[in-house]
């Protein structure tokens, strides 16, 4: 069966210092990776997405980035954060070619000082 | 551009039926997929429908009318532990979009 695995799970980090979030999915190949950020009770919006070892699409210009070094790791960084970066990162994945639903990693919640 | 419109909130009462609608407008459409996220937790997956109908999963299903751009979510025998935000999400192109979220609270 396929995971996915996200970390950490909450991080407290001062405004202009930089950043990486790592997720990994286990038990499959050639998975489609998405980035999403989600505010205090709002919804989800999509940083980024990959259908491929360093294929990114970004969707929202910003001072983050994203790799895929591997074809299972995804990274979220930046050189320096924001206060607006704050909120509630999540990685998810799902099969290439499908319509079929995402599933989530159980996310980092972010807090820039 | 590409829209997913939803209720923001809904209240129903434990043991009662909920409904919660979803319109799109998408470029591309290859299926509508509901998911449910409680506060502090991460989204999970709950239904997807490929083909107009009904799909049906224990207490909850899920409609889908693509000549409508329209969906919706149904939750029946309603406990307390449903108590969450849920949101539709549509595959268009590479990437599914999502709504922005109905919270549903719920009565004793």
């Amino acid at each position: 069966s396929q995971t996915i695995h996200q970390w950490p799970a909450t991080l407290v980090q001062p405004v202009g210092s930089p950043l990486s979030l790592e997720c990994t999915v286990e038990g499959t190949s050639n998975p489609n990776l998405y980035w999403y950020r989600q505010a205090a009770g709002r919804g989800l919006q999509l940083l980024f997405y990959s259908i491929g070892i360093d294929q990114i699409s970004s969707e929202v210009p910003q001072n983050l980035s994203a790799s895929r070094p591997q074809d299972r790791q995804f990274i979220l960084s930046s050189k320096k954060l924001l206060l607006s970066d704050s909120g509630f990162y999540l990685c998810a994945w799902n099969f290439q070619g499908t319509a079929y639903g995402y599933t989530f990693g159980s996310g980092t919640r972010l807090t820039v000082v | 551009g590409q829209s997913l419109e939803q209720p923001s909130e809904v209240t129903a009462v434990e043991g009662a039926i909920v409904q919660i609608n979803c319109t799109y407008q998408t470029s591309g459409f290859y299926g509508l997929s509901w998911y449910q996220q409680h506060d502090g937790g991460a989204p999970t997956f709950l239904s997807y429908n490929g083909l107009d109908g009904l799909e049906e999963t224990g207490r909850f299903s899920s409609f889908l009318s693509r000549s409508d751009s329209y969906g919706y979510l149904l939750l029946q025998e309603l406990q307390m532990k449903d108590s969450a935000s849920y949101f539709c999400a549509v595959r268009g192109d590479d990437k599914i979009i999502f709504g922005k979220g109905t919270r549903l609270h719920i009565l004793p």
